[in-house]
């Protein structure tokens, strides 16, 4: 079965822009979790959504949000772009909330010039 | 709050040698899971092995296995007969069993593989 599908897998923007990432995760699964990794910050958690609900947020500014479609589909959203938003951003999903099962996509890496 | 370490930046280990990473964690919690994600240059964090803290038995999956060491807090992945396939980032990884299921992440090890 197809993995997860994160789309674009690059992505050039400028400063003050916005961006919208977008992930479809493995059929059948509800739960998806977003990450930004980062050569300074490693890997952080930026949230999760299960059946269309926000269940866990992660320690980032306002600017960025999510959301997830009845289909699972989830998408990102970075407003007002800065430089340090430059990373590759990793969408995982899983059956439900707590599974084990994570599996992850292979990312958008996202530039901001 | 949850901490991962791994120690190790980088290493290196010879075609068909055994080598093991480090990975050691902070957390007040007694239940909860540990894992090994391997990122190569694909950049798909591909997940390695997995060990429930409640489980004294160290997992085993093929080639890999981990040393796992509760009290200590340490949690090391050994690769034997190491392939080429298997150079990467390696991440530890740390989740809690109950409530915010969000992984928390080392920095990861650089494996090279020496054909």
């Amino acid at each position: 079965k197809a993995g997860v599908t994160q789309t674009p897998r690059y992505l050039i923007k400028t400063r003050g822009q916005q961006v919208t990432l977008s992930c479809s995760p493995i059929s059948g699964h509800r739960s998806v979790s977003w990450y930004q990794q980062t050569p300074g910050q490693g890997l952080q958690f930026l949230f999760e959504y299960f059946s269309e609900t926000q269940r866990n947020k992660g320690n980032f500014p306002g600017r960025f949000s999510g959301r997830q479609f009845s289909n699972s589909r989830s998408e990102m959203n970075v407003s007002t772009l800065e430089l340090g938003d430059s990373a590759l951003y990793l969408c995982a999903s899983s059956f439900s909330v707590g599974a084990d099962g994570y599996t992850f996509g292979s990312g958008t890496r996202l530039t901001v010039v | 709050a949850q901490t991962v370490t791994q120690s190790q930046p980088e290493m290196s280990v010879q075609e068909a040698e055994t080598v093991t990473l480090s990975c050691t964690y902070d957390t007040s919690e007694s239940d909860y899971y540990l894992f090994w994600y391997k990122q190569p240059p694909s950049r798909q964090m591909i997940l390695v092995i997995r060990q429930e803290a409640y489980k004294q038995q160290n997992a085993t999956e093929n080639r890999f296995s981990v040393n796992f060491q509760k009290a200590a807090k340490s949690f090391s992945l050994k690769i034997s007969d190491s392939q080429l396939g298997d150079a990467a980032m390696y991440f530890c990884a740390y989740r809690r069993q109950t409530g915010a299921n969000n992984l928390f992440f080392g920095t990861g090890t650089r494996l090279t593989v020496i054909p």
